[in-house]
């Protein structure tokens, strides 16, 4: 069955210090990956898209599938980051088919 | 600027009682989702709708119906509520015309409780 696994439910880090929210996959096909955040009082929107081997914000994810990953990370957090993350797979590319994480609260200590 | 926009955004209600949760967009998007939120569990898709002809069933789809009366509107229907369905709800579109790549536009989010 397909899932996603995101293991840490709160992630706190000092400003500045490097982040990594960790995205785990289980999919037999190619699996299209995203990255979707939810600031406060603002809508869930996409962050970033493994097809697109894009930096938003300084965040970037790589594709693992060896290791079935699709982890984020930013080298030095900003307090602006602080907000709730979910990865995200497509089964077909297609949005009609967009499995969600649980969802991973990041928090940026000043 | 082109929007989803959800109705009514916050809603308290009894055990029992049929709720309606509406959804508009001006966005001019084909596709439009119905996903529900609980702490811990993530988003999980109740309903989809590709066109006002085309109704599919989500992951979660007991206990809820759904109505697209027009491309802009897609209605999401308890009809009779209960606690576990309180939650938040989340209205979403895609653009086939791009593609349709999987990014997904959400509304504003409804939240909604049953005692």
């Amino acid at each position: 069955a397909q899932r996603v696994t995101q293991p840490e439910k709160l992630l706190s880090v000092f400003k500045g210090a490097p982040v990594e929210l960790k995205c785990n996959y289980s999919y037999s096909g190619s699996p299209e990956l995203f990255w979707y955040v939810q600031y406060s009082r603002q809508r869930l929107q996409l962050l970033l898209r493994h097809i697109s081997r894009e930096s938003i914000k300084g965040f970037t994810a790589d594709l693992n599938k060896g290791e079935t990953s699709f982890h984020l990370k930013k080298p030095f957090a900003q307090e602006e980051d602080s907000a709730m993350y979910y990865c995200a797979l497509s089964r077909d590319s297609s949005a009609s088919k967009i499995i969600f994480g649980s969802g991973t609260r990041l928090s940026i200590r000043p | 600027d082109a929007d989803v926009t959800q109705t009514p955004r916050n809603r308290i209600t009894k055990t029992g009682k049929r709720i309606m949760l509406e959804c508009s967009q001006t966005k001019g998007h084909d596709r439009m989702y119905w996903y529900r939120q609980d702490p811990g569990l993530g988003l999980r898709l109740i309903y989809y709708s590709f066109d006002v002809k085309d109704i599919n069933k989500g992951e979660i789809s007991d206990g809820y119906s759904v109505s697209r009366q027009a491309q802009a509107k897609f209605s999401l229907s308890l009809e009779s509520a209960i606690p576990n369905q309180t939650a938040l709800y989340f209205c979403a579109t895609s653009d086939l015309s791009a593609g349709d790549t999987g990014e997904l536009f959400f509304g504003e989010g409804s939240r909604l409780t049953v005692l």
